[in-house]
């Protein structure tokens, strides 16, 4: 089956201006997780939605960073007022039901500020 | 702080010969441990988790893991080294969403 999509794969900014990244989840996936890669590093945890509602958003760095789930599938995270630091990968993932299910991720989407 | 540790950046060893690519963790309750590999430019790809039960778990592409509550570790082997398992790997605890920084892993032919 289709796995986790994210678009778009790279977006190029102007520092200031404001951003949205999209992830598309397995179907039927009631867990959907945000991630940031900073070249080098592993992994930094930004949100965790279950269903439509944010779980746990203590990842978030600051109130530029936000995200939606409206319909408890699709997932966009929004980034306003750029910054320079902001540029890493943005990864999605979604999981089924147990906690202990695997996180499946998507390929990413590349920001990169300037 | 919780916290995954993994000690080496890079890890070299010989195609045909064995692999272990080291983890521990610091994490309060019962861990979720998770390995993942990433090639360049893809995401990142399950390996193998352990959650309870056995301690000794087998993934996929002839990996494995074991679980040593003792020693807080979650090392990942592989009897026989590949080429195609050179990448990047990632050790995790889901429960605490905390991913180590990663070990490099070169198979020299």
């Amino acid at each position: 089956g289709a796995g986790v999509s994210q678009t778009p794969s790279n977006k190029v900014t102007e520092k200031g201006k404001y951003v949205e990244l999209r992830c598309d989840p397995i179907s039927g996936h009631t867990a959907l997780y945000w991630y940031r890669q900073s070249l080098g590093q592993g992994p930094e945890f930004l949100i965790y939605f279950q269903g439509t509602g944010a779980a746990d958003d203590s990842g978030l760095p600051n109130d530029r960073f936000f995200a939606v789930r409206p319909e408890g599938s699709v997932s966009t995270l929004k980034i306003q007022r750029t910054e320079r630091g902001d540029s890493a990968v943005y990864l999605c993932a979604s999981r089924s039901s147990g906690r202990g299910d695997t996180q499946y991720f998507g390929p990413g989407t590349r920001l990169t500020v300037l | 702080a919780q916290s995954v540790a993994q000690p080496e950046d890079q890890v070299n060893v010989a195609e045909g010969n064995p692999l272990t690519v080291k983890c521990t963790y610091s994490v309060s309750g019962n861990p979720y441990l998770f390995w993942y590999v990433q090639y360049p430019n893809r995401g990142l790809q399950f390996l193998l988790k352990y959650i309870t039960g056995d301690n000794l778990v087998k993934g996929s592409y002839g990996f494995e893991a074991e679980f040593n509550k003792s020693q807080t570790s979650f090392h990942l082997k592989k009897p026989s080294a590949l080429v195609s398992d050179s990448a990047l790997y990632f050790c995790a605890a889901h429960n605490k969403y905390i991913f180590g920084t990663g070990t490099r892993l070169k198979v020299l032919a």
